[in-house]
């Protein structure tokens, strides 16, 4: 069955501070690796992840891939407190489409 | 951008009623539209794929006699809820996507509580 797992499930740092969340991933065949910002609705999406090691920027926020490992981190550096949401991690599959998710890192910036 | 909107919003309702959700792609054909669930402080849990014209795929524990799903047109998919109860409360979200994307856009989801 395929899994995704997020760590961790909570954080809580002050604005400013640079934080990494994880994503570890078991799929049978791997297509992409995707992130999503989920504040009070529905997720937005933040990236896809498709090669290994080729990192993906936007503003504060970056991502990078590891197949070897079967994981991503997302990278959040100067944090602001609109920051603060669950970040989500989603694994497609080849021919499937569909989306599985980790159960989401919850992170709070602190002013 | 890819827009998708869901209607309504928010809905509340009686236990034994049916409740039917819409998801719209505003701006692009979605060849594909998935529903999925969320319950509180939980990730989203896919409860069917929905291709345009043809019947939707559930996912394993999810009954297809009470979450009914019609994809009648490539920008139309809507969930009914049928005889709904207390514990069918939750927040529902539809995505939409495009044969050949990885990516899929998330509408803004419906939150339904039963009473």
């Amino acid at each position: 069955e395929d899994k995704v797992v997020q760590s961790p499930l909570s954080l809580v740092v002050h604005e400013g501070d640079t934080v990494t969340l994880n994503c570890s991933y078991e799929v049978t065949n791997f297509r992409s690796l995707l992130w999503y910002k989920q504040e009070k609705k529905a997720p937005t999406f933040l990236f896809m992840l498709t090669s290994s090691g080729i990192e993906k920027k936007s503003g504060r926020l970056s991502s990078i891939l590891d197949k070897k490992e079967l994981s991503s981190i997302l990278n959040i550096t100067a944090t602001q407190t609109g920051d603060s949401a669950i970040y989500l991690c989603a694994v497609e599959e080849q021919g499937a489409q569909k989306l599985v998710f980790g159960q989401g890192t919850r992170l709070t910036i602190n002013p | 951008g890819a827009v998708v909107s869901q209607h309504p919003s928010r809905v509340i309702c009686k236990s034994g009623t049916s409740v039917k959700i819409e998801c719209r792609s505003l701006d692009f054909q979605a060849t594909t539209m998935f529903w999925y669930r969320q319950f509180p402080k939980q990730s989203l849990m896919l409860m069917a794929t929905s291709n345009e014209g043809s019947k939707a795929t559930y996912e394993q524990g999810v009954e297809k006699d009470k979450f009914l799903i019609n994809h009648a047109s490539l920008t139309l998919s809507t969930l009914t809820v049928t005889s709904a109860h207390p514990e069918d409360s939750s927040f529902y979200i539809c995505s939409a996507g495009t044969s050949g994307w990885g990516t899929q856009y998330f509408g803004p989801g419906t939150r339904l509580l039963v009473l």
